[in-house]
């Protein structure tokens, strides 16, 4: 099993630019989630979905959306870039259930110029 | 006052020595998890508690939950044990949701 991939590894854009983040399970995990990581503050909740077609919105959604169309992937989208989203993106995800565990991805490193 | 403290922010230990991390947490939670974050790296889960005691190796986790306090002991530590370790809750309700801490850095040295 290749537990939680997150592409790409690295990104640079420019302000305004679009991108999407990959992220892809193959543990037929129901949950999944993205947070971004900011030196000096914990891990903040992006989006979640508890499966596919439903998602929801976490602690900071502003400037990102999501889609579940499968069960596998769960696609991060940055419609125009901006400066403050500079930070590493992190997907997890987990089984339903409060007895199970997260899996996280490598991270993503997102530079906005 | 952020929902899930740690301490200390830093730490510096030499080989073998015994090293203790605290978390702290203010609202109700389901679980409570220890994860680790080797530099430049991505996130691993150590543990994840509802109640008592859990070990793996040389780590141990412990959770009080009348006390709202959790800890996470290295049983001789080695470099390689150098990590930001994170705490996170999953608060109660919400049992998919997690609210982290800001990490407890550690250089373990020869």
């Amino acid at each position: 099993n290749a537990g939680v991939t997150q592409t790409p590894k690295f990104q640079v854009l420019k302000t305004g630019q679009s991108m999407t983040l990959q992220c892809a399970q193959d543990m037929n995990h129901e949950y999944m989630s993205w947070y971004r990581q900011d030196p000096g503050m914990g891990l903040r909740l992006i989006h979640y979905s508890v499966g596919a077609g439903i998602t929801d919105q976490g602690e900071v959604p502003n400037g990102y959306n999501v889609s579940r169309s499968t069960t596998e992937d769960f696609p991060l989208r940055l419609l125009s870039a901006a400066p403050s989203q500079t930070s590493v993106y992190f997907c997890a995800s987990r089984r339903t259930g409060r007895q199970y565990g997260y899996t996280f991805g490598s991270g993503t490193r997102l530079t906005v110029v | 006052k952020n929902e899930v403290e740690q301490s200390p922010q830093n730490l510096t230990a030499q080989e073998g020595e015994f090293i203790t991390i605290n978390c702290s947490y203010s609202v109700g939670i389901s679980a409570l998890h220890w994860l680790q974050q080797h530099p430049g790296g991505g996130i691993v889960s150590l543990f994840m508690l509802s109640s008592g005691k859990k070990k793996h190796g040389r780590l141990i986790a412990t959770i009080n939950i009348q006390e709202k306090h959790s800890s996470l002991h290295i049983t001789a530590s080695h470099p390689r044990d150098s990590a930001v370790y994170i705490c996170a809750v999953s608060n109660t309700g919400t049992a998919s949701k997690l609210t982290f801490g800001t990490g407890t850095r550690l250089q373990v040295t020869l």
